[in-house]
C-alpha cells in the first residue's frame, strides 16, 4: 500500500552537531520527495524538495539525499541551531499525485 | 491574500452536528489538498483536487465526509453527524497544475467535537 515510514521519531542533539532523518517509501513510481518543517500551532513549510532524477540536493545547512533502488530518502542538518527545533514530515508523491507523509520526527536542539 | 486561508480557524461543535470547513486556495493554483493532522501524528491525506474534480477521494474515512470545489478554486469539507474522534486539525494545501512543486499549507481549521 501507499506507505512513507520515518524514523526516529524524537532525536535530541546538541547545538552544532548534525542531525539526520530517514524516511522509506512504498512505490517506486514516487518521484517528488519534500521535507516540511512545523513549528508548535504553526503549519508545515517547505523546506527542501528533492525529485527522483537527482541523487542528492544541498541548501546551505540542509541536505537530501535520495536512494531510488532503496527507497530511502534521508534529510542532513549540519551545524544545527536551537531555532532548528520542531517537527520534521517527510512526504512521497504518489501515482494519483497525492502527497503521502510520514509520522514525524520530534527535533530538539539543546544549547 | 497571498497564501492559502483557511476558515474557521477554530471549531467548536456538538457530536451528531453538521460542519462546513472552507480553504481558499492561492490564486491560480489548479491542485487543492485536504489533510487531517492528529495531536503528534503526521498530516493525515484526505481528498486531493485538479481543477474541480477530484483525482483522489481514497483517503475520506466514511461516507460522513465530502469534499466539493465547484468553480476549481474555494473548496469546502464537509462532515455529517461529527463524532468525537473527528476532532483534528484539517489542513487544506494548494499548489500550481505542475507535477512534483510544492504544495503550500493553510493554517488549518482546529475542529473539537463535544
Amino acid at each position: 500500500g501507499e506507505n512513507v515510514e520515518q524514523h526516529p521519531s524524537t532525536l535530541s542533539v546538541q547545538e552544532g552537531d548534525s542531525a539526520v532523518i530517514k524516511c522509506t517509501y512504498s512505490d517506486s513510481a514516487s518521484n517528488y520527495f519534500p521535507w516540511y518543517k512545523q513549528e508548535l500551532g504553526k503549519r508545515p513549510q517547505l523546506i527542501i524538495d528533492i525529485r527522483s532524477n537527482v541523487g542528492e540536493k544541498k541548501d546551505q545547512r540542509i541536505a537530501v539525499t535520495l536512494n531510488k533502488t532503496a527507497k530511502h530518502f534521508s534529510l542532513h542538518i549540519t551545524e544545527t541551531q536551537p531555532e532548528d527545533s520542531a517537527v520534521y514530515f517527510c512526504a512521497a508523491k504518489y501515482n494519483t499525485d497525492k502527497l503521502i507523509f510520514g509520522t514525524g520526527t520530534r527535533l530538539q536542539v539543546f544549547p | 491574500g497571498a497564501g492559502v486561508s483557511q476558515t474557521p480557524s477554530n471549531k467548536v461543535t456538538e457530536k451528531g452536528k453538521y460542519v462546513e470547513l472552507r480553504c481558499d486556495p492561492i490564486s491560480g493554483h489548479t491542485a487543492l489538498y485536504w489533510y487531517r493532522q492528529s495531536l503528534g501524528q503526521g498530516p493525515e491525506f484526505l481528498i486531493y483536487f485538479q481543477g474541480t474534480g477530484a483525482a483522489d477521494d481514497s483517503g475520506l474515512p466514511n461516507d460522513r465526509f465530502f469534499a466539493v470545489r465547484p468553480e476549481g478554486s474555494v473548496s469546502t469539507l464537509k462532515i455529517q453527524r461529527t463524532e468525537r474522534g473527528d476532532s483534528a486539525v484539517y489542513l487544506c494545501a494548494s499548489s500550481p497544475y505542475q507535477m512534483n512543486t510544492e504544495a503550500f499549507f493553510g493554517q488549518g481549521t482546529r475542529l473539537t467535537v463535544v
